[in-house]
């Protein structure tokens, strides 16, 4: 089975722009999180989805907004970006939505410039 | 608010050693710890969950224990290989509010010198 996917692996931004990162989890999971890792640090949540809904978001500004779709995957977006946005960001998935084991992508390095 | 710190930041070993990583959290109404490994510039890889009803698990050459009325947590890993080198980061989730979400600590960088 293929575990978490998340595209592209790699962007570049400018200032001011948008963009739009891509998280399909592992089959069968319902639940995906993600995470930003600035270099340094463990990861920061921002957004929980669970059956298509947000269960809980993270302190991040409203530039920040995700969703999921009917098949689970989800999408994560960042308007107005700053330089400060530049970090790994992270997709986790899990099956239930508290108490099971979470998995992560690769990871997508943004670097805004 | 849930804290969670690792020490050391930074271990370095010669190989074929054993070594303890260590964890510790501020709330200790949680469901789970899970403990990861995050190669450079990768994503993180899961090692070992430990359920807040259980003490210890064990994956292979890892052991991982859980205190959670002490709040703490350590990873063993036994004779140690150059391959282990990474980062490794535990993190927990809350039983009470914030339980969406997973807190992490910043991770001990570990180097095995062959």
């Amino acid at each position: 089975d293929a575990g978490v996917t998340q595209s592209p692996t790699h962007l570049i931004k400018t200032r001011g722009q948008q963009v739009t990162l891509r998280c399909s989890p592992i089959s069968g999971h319902k639940s995906v999180s993600w995470y930003q890792q600035v270099l340094g640090q463990g990861p920061q949540f921002i957004f929980q989805y669970y059956e298509k809904e947000e269960r809980g978001r993270g302190n991040f500004p409203d530039r920040f907004s995700a969703r999921q779709f009917p098949n689970y995957s989800s999408e994560l977006n960042v308007n107005a970006l700053l330089l400060g946005d530049s970090a790994l960001y992270l997709c986790a998935s899990s099956l239930q939505r508290l108490n099971t084991e979470a998995f992560f992508g690769q990871g997508t390095r943004l670097t805004v410039v | 608010k849930q804290e969670v710190t690792q020490i050391p930041a930074a271990l370095s070993v010669p190989e074929g050693e054993n070594l303890v990583l260590n964890c510790s959290f501020t709330d200790s109404a949680i469901y789970n710890l899970q403990w990861f490994r995050q190669d450079p510039g990768k994503g993180l890889t899961s090692l070992l969950l430990i359920q807040s009803s259980q003490r210890e698990q064990t994956s292979g050459r890892l052991n991982a224990s859980l205190d959670k009325s002490s709040g703490r947590s350590t990873l063993y890993i036994a004779a140690s290989q150059p391959g282990d080198s990474a980062t490794y980061l535990c993190a927990v989730r809350n039983s009470g509010a914030g339980s969406y979400q997973l807190t992490f600590g910043k991770g001990t960088k570990l180097s095995v010198i062959p």
